[in-house]
């Protein structure tokens, strides 16, 4: 079956740390994006991806890195620079055409990556 | 700049009861409005949308109209079930690639 797959579903890090989270899809999408979850926010654009090779800076992009070097393939990396990383992180792809994303608005998610600091 | 605000929860219902949990919007231009809903331990799943003023959203027994004049996309349900129970996001996208998400709203339906 098609979809996003995000690993690992929990994860552990002690400050000073950079850990790096997997997404993959098999959808065929350009477009891939990263949020962050936190209690009674919603969700904050990390960052974003509309085709291979290239990535823009969302809202709260400081503190967080990311590569685009396959299609299926959007890793974050959340460095020691992010000052409060415990969150769960989300996923996400969807339908552009010629590096303009649809406007239809659906995004397709993985099923999170609950990042910890101890 | 868009921003969406949705009713603060948690809201806590019995089975067959009715559900409406209120979103209004700011955008410019002529946004695209959705729902969202996320299950526990889930990613988030599109629930319905709508694209247009006065388009009716709906799936799963959910309705939602987009009011332009109110700037508003409440979302509602007859009659809710356990399986209901979940996280539901108001959200909005604009002339560019960004989807603006609400606070969302937690809905516990009880047996």
């Amino acid at each position: 079956d098609g979809g996003i797959t995000q690993s690992p579903k929990y994860l552990f890090r002690k400050e000073g740390q950079n850990v790096t989270l997997s997404c993959e899809q098999n959808l065929n999408h350009d477009a891939m994006y990263w949020y962050r979850q936190d209690p009674g926010q919603g969700l904050r654009l990390i960052y974003y991806s509309q085709i291979v090779n290239d990535f823009q800076k969302g809202d709260i992009a400081e503190g967080y890195s990311v590569s685009r070097e396959k299609k299926e393939s959007f890793p974050l990396t959340v460095t020691s620079a992010q000052k409060n990383p415990t969150a769960f992180y989300l996923c996400a792809s969807s339908i552009s055409y010629g590096g303009i994303i649809s406007n239809t608005g659906e995004l397709f998610f993985g099923e999170g990556s609950r990042l910890t600091v101890l | 700049g868009n921003s969406v605000t949705q009713m603060e929860g948690p809201v806590t219902l019995s089975e067959e009861a009715f559900l409406t949990i209120n979103c209004t919007y700011t955008a410019t231009g002529y946004p695209s409005l959705f729902w969202y809903v996320q299950y526990p331990g889930e990613g988030l799943q599109l629930l319905l949308k709508a694209t247009k003023a006065d388009d009716k959203g709906s799936n799963k027994g959910f309705e939602a109209t987009y009011r332009k004049e109110t700037t508003s996309f409440h979302l509602e349900k007859g009659s809710v079930q356990v399986s209901d129970s979940a996280v539901y996001f108001c959200a909005l996208s604009s002339n560019d690639y960004k989807l603006s998400f609400g606070a969302g709203t937690t809905v516990t339906v009880r047996a």
